[in-house]
């Protein structure tokens, strides 16, 4: 079954400690993508990447790093969460095209909550 | 400044009757515009994709309509079900080197027996 995968779906971790949430995806996607989601507000792209060893700031990408080693996984990485960084973190992937009209699918969420 | 703007912000609507969510936008260049359903707790998936050249599409129950002259766009969901409750987010990719895409807040609608 075509696929994103995320993990863990939930966490609650405390201010500081160093945390990654991976996501994986199964339909060879160049483009990858996380977003986060907050109460009253559009998804905003943390970060994205175009292929592989390509990735680039979204519009909040203050407080995370990522990664694209292989095509199938863009892991998201918190060095030292904060407390505003509690939020619903989405993953999703594309084909890259000419035209922007490719379909992007999401993986189905991570919760997150730091204390 | 990029921005979509979706009213109403919720909506409550018996099961059965037809509803329309409205989407309005200020994306220049503009690509495309997409409605995504998003239920609660999961990801949002896509409904339907319309570029500048389209003026309506549709999707089982789901009838899209663009207006690209005065940037709106709307999303009838007609005879609604129990399982249209959710969110219903309008997403407008604009024309740059990424298509990137400016998502609106959404309406939470929600379908009563």
């Amino acid at each position: 079954e075509a696929q994103v995968t995320q993990n863990p779906r939930y966490l609650i971790t405390v201010t500081g400690k160093k945390l990654t949430v991976t996501c994986s995806q199964n339909m060879n996607h160049e483009y990858m993508s996380w977003y986060r989601q907050d109460p009253g507000l559009g998804l905003r792209q943390i970060y994205y990447s175009m292929n592989v060893e390509v990735t680039d700031k979204g519009d909040v990408p203050e407080g995370y790093k990522v990664s694209r080693k292989e095509k199938r996984n863009f892991p998201l990485i918190l060095e030292s969460p904060s407390p505003n960084q509690t939020s619903l973190y989405f993953c999703a992937s594309r084909r890259n095209g000419p035209t922007g009209l490719r379909e992007q699918y999401f993986g189905p969420g991570t919760r997150l909550t730091v204390t | 400044k990029n921005q979509v703007e979706q009213s109403p912000q919720s909506l409550i609507i018996l099961e059965g009757k037809n509803c329309t969510l409205q989407c309005n936008y200020t994306v220049s260049p503009f690509s495309n515009l997409r409605w995504y359903k998003q239920d609660t707790g999961r990801g949002p998936v896509s409904l339907t994709i319309m570029t500048f050249s389209e003026n309506t599409k549709s999707n089982g129950r789901y009838t899209a309509t663009l207006d690209a002259d005065t940037k709106q766009s709307s999303l009838h969901i007609t005879a609604s079900q129990l399982s249209d409750s959710a969110s219903y987010i309008c997403v407008v990719s604009a024309q740059d080197s990424n298509y990137q895409l400016i998502w609106g807040a959404g309406t939470k609608l929600i379908i009563k027996p």
